[in-house]
Parts: structure tokens; sequence; C-alpha cells
């Protein structure tokens, strides 16, 4: 059974702080990694995806992958109220993506 | 406009009742998917199709049937629908020739089963 792990959180930051997101995968044979963001009653909206190891950075969001460690990250500069969501991990395999549970960030003023 | 679109957005039924949601796009996507949400269960998979006849069971299909009318439109049915399938229900997009990983998804329909 291919698994994506997340912390569920909550995590707490405040205002202009960075956030640190975490997720670990268990298909060794992976090559697409997605980070999703989600409201509260709305759909997943895709925000970031990484292919290669290393960072990928767009604007305040910055996405990591370490393929030996199965290890995917999304970093969140200067975090803002607005970006309080469940961030979903997804990780392309076998012609779907497999889903994390999310982790829910809440970003305090 | 959305290019997602789904209908109903919210739907209260009752047990016993068959139901179907319907999912359309304007992205040109040849794949297509639909999944269930539940608080602390994450997204799963019901179905997806990957063109409009090639249509293949997801993680959790039993007690759901699907439809790919076109390329554009992709149907879920509850034949006879019961409680637990009261979830958060989305239908998502991909393109296999650009990114076929790229999932988009639409609005979402509230399904209660009473």
């Amino acid at each position: 059974q291919k698994e994506v792990e997340q912390n569920s959180g909550p995590l707490s930051v405040p205002e202009g702080a960075i956030a640190s997101l975490n997720c670990t995968y268990s298909d060794r044979g992976s090559q697409s990694f997605f980070w999703y963001r989600q409201y509260s009653g709305k759909s997943p909206e895709l925000i970031m995806s990484i292919y290669s190891n290393g960072d990928k950075e767009d604007g305040r969001f910055t996405a990591q992958l370490n393929k030996a460690s199965q290890y995917v990250s999304l970093l969140i500069r200067d975090s803002q109220p607005s970006d309080s969501a469940t961030y979903l991990c997804a990780v392309g395999s076998q012609g779907n993506l497999i889903f994390g549970k999310g982790t829910k960030l809440s970003v305090k003023p | 406009d959305a290019d997602v679109t789904q209908t109903p957005r919210n739907r209260i039924t009752k047990t016993g009742k068959r139901i179907m949601l319907e999912c359309s796009q304007t992205k040109g996507h040849d794949r297509m998917y639909w999944y269930r949400q539940d608080p602390g269960l994450g997204l799963r998979l019901i179905y997806y199709s990957f063109d409009v006849k090639d249509i293949n069971k997801g993680e959790i299909s039993d007690g759901y049937s699907v439809s790919r009318q076109a390329q554009a439109k992709f149907s879920l049915s509850l034949e006879s629908a019961i409680p637990n399938q009261t979830a958060l229900y989305f239908c998502a997009t991909s393109d296999s020739l650009k990114a076929a990983y790229e999932q988009y998804f639409g609005p979402g329909t509230r399904l209660t089963v009473t």
C-alpha cells in the first residue's frame, strides 16, 4: 500500500514567520510531487509541483525534495493569516496521485 | 469562468435513492477523476478515467458507478445511497500530454444522505 504521511497539526505560526510543512512517502519510484492548499469547505488548489531533487521557489513558497530520504517539504515565508488552510501533500504513483491527509496551518495575526 | 464545474453543489437525499453527480470541464484534459473527502480520512479515489473508453476503479468504488459521456463529462452515480456516503465529493482533471499528475479540482458537491 503506497502511503503519504503528513503531520496533521495544527501548526500555528505568527504572522511574518516561516511555516514549514513536511511530508514523507513510501513509493521510492515516484517522480512527481505536489502541494495543494485547501481552505475549509473548498476544493484543493494546486500551489506547487516539484520533480527534481532540491528546491523550487515560487513567490513566498519553496518546495524542497529529497528523493533519497523520500521527503518533501513546503516552506511559506512571511506567513499571512490568509495562508491559514490545510495543506495536502500529493505524490504521483502508477498514474494517480496519492494524497496525504493534510496539515492544518494557522497563522496568527 | 470555472474550468471544472460540478452539479449540484449541495444535495440532501434519503437512504435508498439513486443520485447522480455531474462533472464538466473546459480545460481540454483527457483524464478525469472522482474523489470523496471525509474528515480525518483525507481524499480517497473512487473512480478514474484516462479517456472516454478507459474507466478504472479506485480505492473505494463499492456502491458507486461512473459514466464518461464525452471527454469533457464524467458522472458519478450512487445507485442506492446510504448514510455513510455522506461526504464532500470532488471531480478533478489532468492532461496526460502536459503534466499527467497535475490534477485540477472542481468546487465540490456536498452530499448528505439521511
